[in-house]
């Protein structure tokens, strides 16, 4: 069975601080996908990045990283200078070929960013 | 270009009652996919359709029921409702064939539907 863990439920920073979003993933599998999610209080989730299984390189994007390691089953993902428009519930979620294609998420953490 | 709309946003029901959502998906996409999201928790797999053929199926009871049109539109219907089916019902898109894991999945702003 597939599993999504974030622990952290709810994260609260200010204006330009940095912040780490944590995601431990279990799978039996050894081709996976893992997403990145962002759902503001609209409650449209919002794609950010996808990152399969034999891809381990970081990836930078704007004030956005993310950290695959597969050793650790983690894909934490960074906020840099966080700004107000970032407050948002982020979720982690993991995909496998199963016959078809089904996403499963974490519980979501949410993101307060304050002036 | 549209992205996925979903109707109605929002939706009050009474125990017992039917209850019929509509998604259409962002144009070119064929597979439609729904979740159900609980507050505070993240969304749970209900169906996946692809080319009007139900490809996936979660761990929900038979009162939900989903269905494809031949302009790739989906229906998800919920019968019999009870209060635990007030949530966020959320229907995502995605383009190329349904069993690739790598597929993007384009979500819609949901049906938040509430059961008193």
């Amino acid at each position: 069975a597939q599993k999504v863990t974030q622990a952290q439920t709810e994260i609260s920073v200010v204006e330009k601080e940095d912040v780490t979003l944590d995601c431990v993933y279990e799978t039996r599998d050894t081709t996976y996908y893992l997403f990145w999610y962002k759902q503001p209080p609209s409650g449209e989730l919002v794609f950010l990045i996808r990152r399969n299984s034999f891809d381990e390189q970081n990836e930078i994007s704007g004030r956005y990283s993310w950290n695959f390691q597969k050793s650790t089953s983690s894909f934490n993902f960074t906020i840099t200078a966080s700004q107000v428009v970032d407050s948002a519930v982020y979720f982690c979620a993991l995909n496998k070929d199963l016959g078809y294609s089904t996403l499963t998420f974490g519980k979501g953490t949410m993101l307060l960013v304050s002036p | 270009d549209a992205g996925v709309t979903q109707s109605p946003t929002h939706l009050i029901k009474t125990r017992g009652q039917h209850v019929t959502l509509r998604c259409s998906p962002i144009s070119g996409h064929k597979s439609v996919s729904w979740y159900q999201q609980v507050l505070g928790q993240g969304p749970q797999f209900i169906f996946q359709y692809y080319e009007k053929e139900e490809r996936g199926r979660g761990n929900f009871p038979d009162r939900f029921s989903a269905r494809q049109f031949p302009n790739y539109s989906s229906e998800l219907n919920v019968n019999a409702l009870l209060l635990g089916d007030s949530a966020l019902y959320l229907c995502a898109s995605s383009p190329g064939q349904t069993f690739l894991a790598k597929n993007i999945q384009y979500f819609g702003a949901g049906t938040r539907l509430s059961v008193l």
